[in-house]
């Protein structure tokens, strides 16, 4: 079992589309974050959280620490969201973190 | 303040060649981490280490496989007598001072070993 799950795998949006993307954990985490990986790309960090709710322009992340969630929710998507979105974990105790198979996203104009 | 940085981007190998990646990390950090992304598969921890120190090496393989971070220059993660097996994405993260700080990924080393 892995430590980290993610839904959907896959998701095909229109642009312009409300887009959820969900992260469930098993361990107790000090941190969450979500990550953005394009095709042939390197990753870049869009959020870093240990609680509530964090909004970058139309991106917006939660966690529930209680229900071990998260979501990433995506606002007005558009062509240049399509990516993979990862979420990755960092136990309390331990130096790794711990990692989503990822969310495949591609937005059709 | 620049980020972590990878080189080379890409590196293509024969079987049997050794591979050298080469991770610096953001100015001011201490602690650096691989990870590895095989092919249809997600990020796996590979080995943590700080100046002069492997932390925690439980991810990598125990054959071929190495890691350094000397008190001058990058870390280096350094492969022998290559296999296709091999192939994957290298990402290097690091973070400032102890192990729950947070990690900044660098754009990763693409292996492709023909």
């Amino acid at each position: 079992k892995n430590e980290v799950e993610q839904s959907p795998q896959n998701l095909t949006a229109q642009e312009g589309e409300f887009i959820t993307i969900n992260c469930s954990y098993s361990v107790g985490i000090s941190a969450l974050h979500w990550l953005q990986q394009h095709p042939g790309g390197g990753i870049v960090s869009l959020f870093m959280l240990s609680s509530g709710k964090k909004k970058h322009g139309r991106l917006i992340a939660t966690i529930n620490i209680q229900e071990k969630h998260s979501s990433l929710h995506i606002t007005a998507s558009h062509p240049r969201d399509s990516a993979v979105y990862i979420c990755a974990v960092q136990p309390n105790t331990g130096n790794q973190f711990y990692f989503g198979t990822g969310t495949s996203l591609t937005v059709i104009p | 303040n620049a980020g972590v940085m990878q080189n080379p981007r890409h590196l293509v190998r024969r079987r049997g060649q050794e591979a050298r990646l080469r991770c610096s990390p953001m100015k001011g950090h201490s602690h650096v981490y691989w990870y590895r992304q095989l092919p249809e598969e997600g990020l796996k921890f590979m080995v943590y280490l700080q100046k002069e120190n492997i932390i925690d090496e439980s991810g990598m393989p125990k054959e071929r496989f190495s890691a350094e971070f000397p008190k001058e220059g990058p870390s280096i993660l350094r492969i022998q007598q290559v296999v296709r097996g091999d192939s994957a994405a290298y990402f290097c993260a690091s973070s400032p001072r102890l192990a729950g700080d947070p990690q900044y990924f660098g754009p990763g080393t693409r292996l492709t070993v023909l």
